[in-house]
């Protein structure tokens, strides 16, 4: 089981440009999702899914597109980036246990905007 | 929306010293979860908690959920240098239906000097 697997690990991107970040799961888990993680905020959920074909937004949308066509993959799209897109990227996914979603962590993309 | 306040913000210890940090919120969660994420990797899940007043151990590490369920707290016994890291604390309220909110706090930086 290789578990969530995230690439690029590292990106340098210029500001306007779009990218894709990939997330992949092995665990036919249903529930899939991104955060951020920047200095002093923890980490904030971007977007979310509840299954194949169902996405939602989280704490801080604006910026990034997700689809869900597959159980098993989560892309996160920056359509024009911006140097507040900064950040290191984590995906997740997880199964729920007693009602709760415990999620598992992708090993993170660095991305520099410049 | 809910809010985990999660202190100390950051610890220096030497090694072979307990460690314990915590969690407080004025909302009240179901579940309590605790991660570590070692540098340059995502968060790995610790131990998760259901019950008010549960009390879990793994290893040198113990957290419990609060009584009134509104707090949570993580011990280390004994540290050694590879408990470096940040700890997250996070938690699960309920948001209607069959749906959960999950929330994390800012992360609890340890340094653990040999």
């Amino acid at each position: 089981n290789a578990g969530v697997t995230q690439t690029p690990k590292f990106q340098v991107l210029k500001t306007g440009q779009s990218m894709t970040l990939q997330c992949a799961q092995d665990m036919n888990h249903e529930y899939m999702s991104w955060y951020r993680q920047d200095p002093g905020m923890g980490l904030r959920l971007i977007h979310y899914s509840v299954g194949a074909g169902i996405t939602d937004q989280g704490e801080v949308p604006n910026g990034y597109n997700v689809s869900r066509s597959t159980t098993e993959d989560f892309p996160l799209r920056l359509l024009s980036a911006a140097p507040s897109q900064t950040s290191v990227y984590f995906c997740a996914s997880s199964y729920s246990s007693n009602g709760a979603n415990v999620l598992t962590f992708g090993a993170g993309s660095r991305l520099t905007v410049l | 929306g809910q809010q985990l306040n999660q202190s100390p913000q950051s610890m220096f210890i030497q090694e072979g010293e307990d460690v314990s940090m915590n969690c407080t919120s004025s909302s009240i969660f179901n579940t309590w979860l605790w991660y570590k994420q070692d540098p340059g990797e995502g968060p790995v899940l610790l131990i998760a908690l259901y019950k008010a007043g549960e009390l879990t151990s793994n290893g040198r590490l113990t957290a419990q959920f609060g009584i009134t369920r509104k707090d949570s707290f993580l011990n280390i016994s004994a540290s050694i240098p590879s408990d470096v890291g940040i700890y997250f604390c996070a938690g699960h309220t309920y948001s209607g239906g069959s749906n959960y909110k999950l929330t994390f706090g800012k992360g609890t930086l340890l340094t653990v000097n040999p």
